[in-house]
């Protein structure tokens, strides 16, 4: 299964852009990117997701490499509460959500 | 509001003791799934179902059973040959299996400790 690679942590100040690398060096043609975020006690929530092209929702902005090896979320403006633990994952087009793996993630400190 | 719901939130057991956790969910997923969370850990893959009366072990599924009878319902039974079964358990659906980009769901999740 395809893996990939995120720091551990990152600090950022409120109200300042957020970018969250993540590696993915064996991604196939067919996987997708997916990013997920989980709040301390909580399940995890969907972020955003891509396969290709550069992706903007309500939450967030997905910017992926040209040759897709690695992508970067990116959040506009920190917030307190977008403290929390990102993963970044992928998922085949088999649909193997099954397979998910959700690694250790990448845990955001926001500073007021 | 459509979403999972798992219960209990918190569950002690003793040794020895199996123990079910519950999950539902509204969403008319297909698919439904568990994982298991350890302290400072990432999620791990515990069953998933495609359907109905069909379900396969993920990665970590010894010690562990499942059933799906119904759509909106996959109950997790956390059995006495689970070794080390404290952990945060985590109830997730989705619309279906088959395309890379269907989008989980997640219930709040339910703790439970072993004494």
């Amino acid at each position: 299964d395809a893996k990939t690679t995120q720091p551990n942590s990152m600090e950022s100040n409120e109200e300042e852009p957020v970018h969250l690398p993540c590696n993915h060096s064996t991604i196939s043609g067919t996987d997708y990117i997916h990013w997920y975020r989980q709040l301390p006690s909580q399940g995890p929530e969907y972020v955003i997701h891509g396969l290709t092209s550069n992706v903007n929702n309500r939450m967030a902005s997905l910017a992926i490499a040209e040759d897709r090896k690695s992508s970067t979320l990116i959040l506009h403006r920190a917030t307190l509460r977008d403290a929390a633990v990102y993963y970044c994952i992928l998922s085949d087009h088999t649909g193997a959500n099954s397979k998910l793996t959700f690694g250790k993630g990448i845990t955001l400190s926001v500073r007021p | 509001d459509g979403g999972i719901t798992q219960s209990p939130k918190y569950l002690f057991r003793k040794e020895g003791q199996n123990v079910t956790l519950s999950c539902e969910q509204n969403l008319n997923h297909d698919a439904m799934y568990w994982y298991r969370q350890d302290p400072g850990q990432g999620l791990r893959l515990i069953y998933y179902s495609q359907i109905v009366n069909d379900f396969q072990k993920g990665d970590i599924a010894e010690g562990y059973s499942v059933s799906r009878e119904k759509k909106e319902s996959f109950p997790l039974t956390v059995t006495s040959a689970q070794k080390n079964p404290t952990a945060f358990y985590l109830c997730a659906s989705s619309i279906g299996l088959g395309s890379g980009a269907n989008v989980l769901t997640f219930g709040a999740g339910s703790r439970l400790t072993v004494l």
